[in-house]
């Protein structure tokens, strides 16, 4: 069975500084790895994967996410938020053995001005 | 192009009533997962299908039933609703071992339980 441990709940951020929301997982097979976006009051969209090939995925909205396999980690990044990034995100893994879709708790962002 | 839709969107129930939500997809996805989310504890999962007429436990499938007899249907069913049941809903879907193995969700169905 695969985990999933989101290491901040809330992280607070002035608008155009950067922010980091760390991600690690623990799984005994192979894993792809998800990060996803909940706005208020709405449902989950994804910002980007990691499925294979390089480590360091782009995703929508300026997000990029690196994935470590020696750290198990797949922290995401944005260099420069907007008062729109506000919003809950979620990491999430899937084990390629039986394609279970788990997530971690969530990291709630809140950019102020 | 509807992707997910999730029926009803919001529901308010006596303890002890039943009820069924309804997901539908249209992608032709094989996958489909019923999530519960409540605050601080992300999404957990509830019961998934890997095909039609096939469903799995999730993490916490206590108190509900699934049905897939359609691909492109999974219903998640309250026998007999509880408090601990309030949260809200989120329906997804998926087509493993493609390049779109990703999740696509549903809106969400706000459920209360009282």
């Amino acid at each position: 069975a695969q985990s999933v441990t989101q290491l901040d709940s809330q992280v607070p951020v002035f608008e155009e500084a950067p922010v980091e929301l760390r991600c690690n997982y623990s799984s005994s097979v192979s894993v792809y790895l998800f990060w996803y976006v909940q706005y208020p009051n709405q449902g989950l969209q994804l910002l980007l994967k990691y499925l294979s090939g390089s480590t360091l995925v782009k995703g929508i909205n300026g997000f990029e996410a690196e994935f470590n396999k020696s750290q198990t980690s797949f922290h995401l990044r944005k260099p420069s938020v907007h008062i729109s990034d506000t919003a809950e995100y979620f990491c999430a893994v899937i084990s390629v053995n039986d394609y279970k879709l788990s997530f971690g708790a969530g990291t709630t962002v809140t950019v102020r001005a | 192009n509807a992707g997910v839709t999730q029926t009803p969107k919001f529901r308010v129930l006596k303890t002890g009533q039943s009820m069924t939500l309804l997901c539908a997809q249209d992608m032709n996805h094989e996958y489909m997962y019923w999530y519960r989310q409540d605050p601080g504890m992300g999404l957990r999962l509830i019961h998934y299908s890997v095909g039609e007429g096939t469903t799995a436990k999730g993490e916490v499938p206590d108190g509900y039933n699934v049905s897939r007899l359609k691909k492109q249907n999974f219903l998640l069913g309250l026998e007999s609703a509880a408090p601990s049941q309030t949260s809200v809903y989120f329906c997804a879907s998926s087509l493993p071992g493609t390049g779109r193995t990703e999740a696509f969700f549903g809106q969400g169905t706000r459920l209360t339980v009282v």
